[in-house]
C-alpha cells in the first residue's frame, strides 16, 4: 500500500511563503495516473481542499486560494509540493497530502499523517 | 460553489443505529458522488463510503451510505454502534472543486 509523508517547516512568519513536500513511498508517483491532493485542517475545525495535481502536471486549485497556491511534481524523487504565498494566521493548520484516484474527483483514499504549520512571528 | 451542511454532533448508545445527514446547498446531490470519511482524534481521515454507497474493503458492513434527491442530501448510517466508531465524520462531494462538509462529531455512550 502506497504511503505518503508530508515534510516542511513547522513555523512560518506572516507574509512569507509556506512550502511543503509530500514524499510517496511503496509506490511511484508516476506509475499509474493519479491525482495528488493537498488538504488542510485548522485546529478543531473541518477539512478544506487546497487543490490537486495530476500525474501530467496539470493542476486544479480551490478558488479561494488560487491566487496564492502553486503545486509542482518531482517524479524523479516521487514527491509533489505545495507553495502558499503571503500567509497569515488563518493559514495555520495541519496540512495533509492525499492520493486521489484515476478520475479527477475520485475520493482521496490514501492520506499522509499530516504536518502542523503555524503562522506566527 | 456549493456547501455541504452536517449536524455539528450526534450521540447514540452502543448497539444502536445512527444516521448522519449531509445537505447540499445548491445543485443536485445526485449529480456528483458523495464520499464519507472517518477521522479519529490525532489521526488522518480514512474513507468509509465512496461513490454514494460503496464500502472500501476492510470497512464493516455496519456502515452504509445513501442519497435522497427529495431532500438533496446524503446520509451515512452506522448500525450496531461500537465505542470505536466514536469519531468525526465528514461528507465530501465536488463540482469544479472538492467540497467537504463541516463535520459531525459522533459520540457513542
Amino acid at each position: 500500500q502506497v504511503q505518503l509523508q508530508e515534510s516542511g517547516p513547522g513555523l512560518v512568519k506572516p507574509s512569507q511563503t509556506l512550502s511543503l513536500t509530500c514524499t510517496v513511498s511503496r509506490g511511484s508517483i508516476s506509475s499509474g495516473s493519479f491525482y495528488w491532493n493537498w488538504i488542510r485542517q485548522p485546529a478543531g475545525k473541518g477539512l478544506e481542499w487546497i487543490g490537486h495535481i495530476y500525474t501530467s502536471g496539470s493542476t486544479n486549485y480551490n478558488p479561494s486560494l488560487k491566487s496564492r497556491v502553486t503545486f509542482s511534481l518531482d517524479t524523479s524523487r516521487d514527491q509533489f509540493s505545495l507553495k502558499l504565498t503571503s500567509v497569515t494566521a488563518a493559514d495555520t493548520a495541519v496540512y495533509f497530502c492525499a492520493r486521489g484516484g484515476r478520475y479527477e474527483w475520485s475520493a482521496p483514499d490514501c492520506w499522509g499523517q499530516g504536518t502542523l504549520v503555524t503562522v506566527s512571528s | 460553489n456549493f456547501m455541504l451542511t452536517q449536524p455539528h454532533s450526534v450521540s447514540e448508545s452502543p448497539g444502536k443505529t445512527v444516521t448522519i445527514s449531509c445537505t447540499r446547498s445548491s445543485g443536485s446531490i445526485a449529480f456528483n458522488f458523495v464520499q464519507w470519511y472517518q477521522q479519529r482524534p490525532g489521526s488522518s481521515p480514512t474513507i468509509v463510503i465512496y461513490e454514494d454507497n460503496q464500502r472500501p474493503s476492510g470497512v464493516p458492513d455496519r456502515f452504509s451510505g445513501s442519497i435522497d434527491s427529495s431532500s438533496n442530501s446524503a446520509s451515512l448510517t452506522i448500525s450496531g454502534l461500537k465505542t470505536e466508531d466514536e469519531a468525526d465524520y465528514y461528507c465530501q462531494s465536488y463540482d469544479t472543486s472538492m467540497v467537504f462538509g463541516g463535520g459531525t462529531k459522533l459520540t457513542v455512550v
